[in-house]
């Protein structure tokens, strides 16, 4: 177990809909990383937030957005869902901005 | 672009050794990383070389060439649950973003 919560495990969608996805961190981990895992691919990495702020931003579509609350969880909301967005979602967490990271064990969503 | 190369499958026996190779190129680089993820699970983190050579932990190895955009995880005394994907990653910027490479999908016969 890596500290790393992710919730829910399994979500079924369909399209057209909106989801929030909700990470929480390992205790004392400022740094959470989002990323997208589609069937047998290597992860994408989505976004990274740091203490509540953005701080680096990869290949995330419009229709996401992700945010890092004072408690510092996070949640990553995906709207107008289409087929394509079904995948894993993982958040990591890291104490700080440049030590290595644990995931979470994911979120499979599968838009139908 | 950026992109990491990895062989898709390698399959080997049970105690043997593996190696599994992975060329970069992106347009930064501050190290290699290792992961091992499977079936429906969440990556581990394995290893990470920032620095040219070879590091050990126990039947796991990593190594890296930096001037030759390339490095392998050696893979010793193979056991069953060894089977599983393994990710090289590339470390390019100082925010611990990481480039993926699609994975190599290790199957260990008896």
């Amino acid at each position: 177990d890596s500290g790393v919560t992710q919730t829910p495990k399994h979500l079924i969608t369909a399209t057209g809909q909106r989801v929030t996805l909700r990470c929480s961190p390992r205790s004392g981990d400022l740094s959470v990383y989002w990323y997208q895992q589609s069937l047998d691919q290597g992860l994408q990495f989505l976004i990274q937030y740091y203490n509540g702020e953005e701080r680096a931003k990869g290949n995330i579509l419009e229709r996401f957005s992700a945010q890092q609350f004072p408690d510092l969880h996070s949640e990553l909301n995906l709207s107008s869902l289409e087929l394509g967005d079904s995948a894993l979602y993982f958040c990591a967490s890291s104490v700080s901005q440049n030590t290595e990271a644990f995931f979470g064990q994911g979120t499979r969503l599968t838009v139908v | 672009g950026q992109s990491l190369e990895q062989p898709s499958e390698v399959t080997a026996v049970e105690g043997a050794i593996v190696q599994i190779n992975c060329t970069y190129q992106t347009s930064g680089f501050y190290g290699l990383s290792w992961y091992q993820q499977h079936d429906g699970g969440a990556p581990t983190f394995l290893s990470y070389n920032a620095l040219d050579g070879l590091e050990e932990t126990g039947r796991f190895s990593s190594f890296l060439s930096r001037s030759d955009s390339y490095g392998y995880l050696l893979l010793q005394e193979l056991q069953m649950k060894d089977s599983a994907s393994y990710f090289c990653a590339v470390r390019v910027d100082s925010n611990y973003q990481l480039i993926w490479g699609a994975g190599t999908k290790l199957i260990i016969k008896p």
